[in-house]
C-alpha cells in the first residue's frame, strides 16, 4: 500500500533527446509527489513537485505528468543533457498524517553525447 | 532559501566508538527533521523522523539504543551512531521541513549528507 514503484533502473539517453521516468503508486491517500535529483556523493535536491489537482506542470525543460486515475506519474526531461546524469527519485507523500516521502527505488539516468 | 548542512561530509572511526552528526537548516526553521541512510545504489532508507523539542519516531527494525537522534532546536538535529560497527558503515542524509503556514512546509530539504566509515 505504501510502495512507490519506480521504471526503468537505467536509463541511457542521448544527449537533446527526451529523457522519461515512470512511477507507480497504490496508496489514494497520497497527495503530493516530488522528484528529487541526486548526484553521486551529494543529498537529494528537489527538482520538481505536482499535486493531484493538476495534470501535469512544467518548470524549464523538467515537466512532470500526473494521471490519477492511473495512479501514475512522471517525469520528462526534454533536450537531455550531459549535465542531467543522476540518479532521480520520484516520491509520495500525504499532506496529512506524519508526511513521510515514500521513495521509489531510484533511475540512474546517463545522457551520452 | 532551503538550505540545510550537515557536519561532518565524511568520517572514518574505529569501531566501538561514537559518532555524531550534525544537521543544521541554515535559512528556515524545521518544525521536522527526517534521518536517512542510504547503500551503494539504493534508494533512501528512513530511519526516524523528529519535531523539535519531542522524542524521534523511529521506523520498524531501527535500533533506537544505538541511533540516538536529538532536535533540541528548530535549526538542529544530531544523529549519534553508538558503538559503531563496520555493518553501519553507509550515506547517512538528513532533511528538513519548515512548520505549517511557512514557505518550506511542504516538502523536504535534503543535507548533502555525511559518509560514515567504520573500521
Amino acid at each position: 500500500q505504501q510502495q512507490v514503484k519506480q521504471s526503468p533502473q537505467s536509463l541511457i539517453v542521448q544527449k537533446g533527446g527526451i529523457s522519461i521516468i515512470n512511477c507507480a503508486y497504490e496508496n489514494t491517500a497520497f497527495d503530493y509527489f516530488p522528484w528529487y535529483q541526486q548526484f553521486p556523493g551529494k543529498g537529494p535536491a528537489l527538482l520538481i513537485a505536482i499535486r493531484p489537482d493538476v495534470s501535469e506542470k512544467k518548470e524549464g525543460r523538467f515537466t512532470i505528468s500526473f494521471n490519477k486515475s492511473a495512479k501514475q506519474f512522471s517525469l520528462h526531461i526534454m533536450d537531455s543533457q550531459p549535465g542531467d546524469s543522476a540518479t532521480y527519485f520520484c516520491a509520495a507523500s500525504m499532506r496529512s498524517g506524519n508526511e513521510k516521502l515514500t521513495f521509489g527505488t531510484g533511475t540512474r539516468l546517463t545522457i551520452i553525447p | 532559501g532551503a538550505v540545510v548542512s550537515q557536519h561532518p561530509s565524511w568520517v572514518i572511526c574505529k569501531s566501538g566508538t561514537s559518532v555524531k552528526i550534525e544537521c543544521r537548516s541554515l535559512d528556515f526553521q524545521a518544525t521536522t527533521m527526517f534521518w536517512y541512510r542510504q547503500f551503494p545504489k539504493q534508494s533512501l532508507m528512513l530511519m526516524a523522523t523528529s519535531n523539535e523539542g519531542s522524542k524521534a519516531t523511529y521506523e520498524q527494525g531501527v535500533e533506537k539504543d544505538k541511533f540516538l537522534i536529538n532536535h533540541a532546536s528548530l535549526t538542529l538535529s544530531t544523529l549519534t551512531v553508538t558503538s559503531a560497527h563496520p555493518e553501519d558503515s553507509s550515506f547517512y542524509i538528513c532533511s528538513a521541513r519548515g512548520g505549517q503556514g511557512t514557505l518550506y512546509q511542504e516538502t523536504q530539504y535534503f543535507g548533502p549528507g555525511t559518509r560514515l566509515l567504520v573500521l
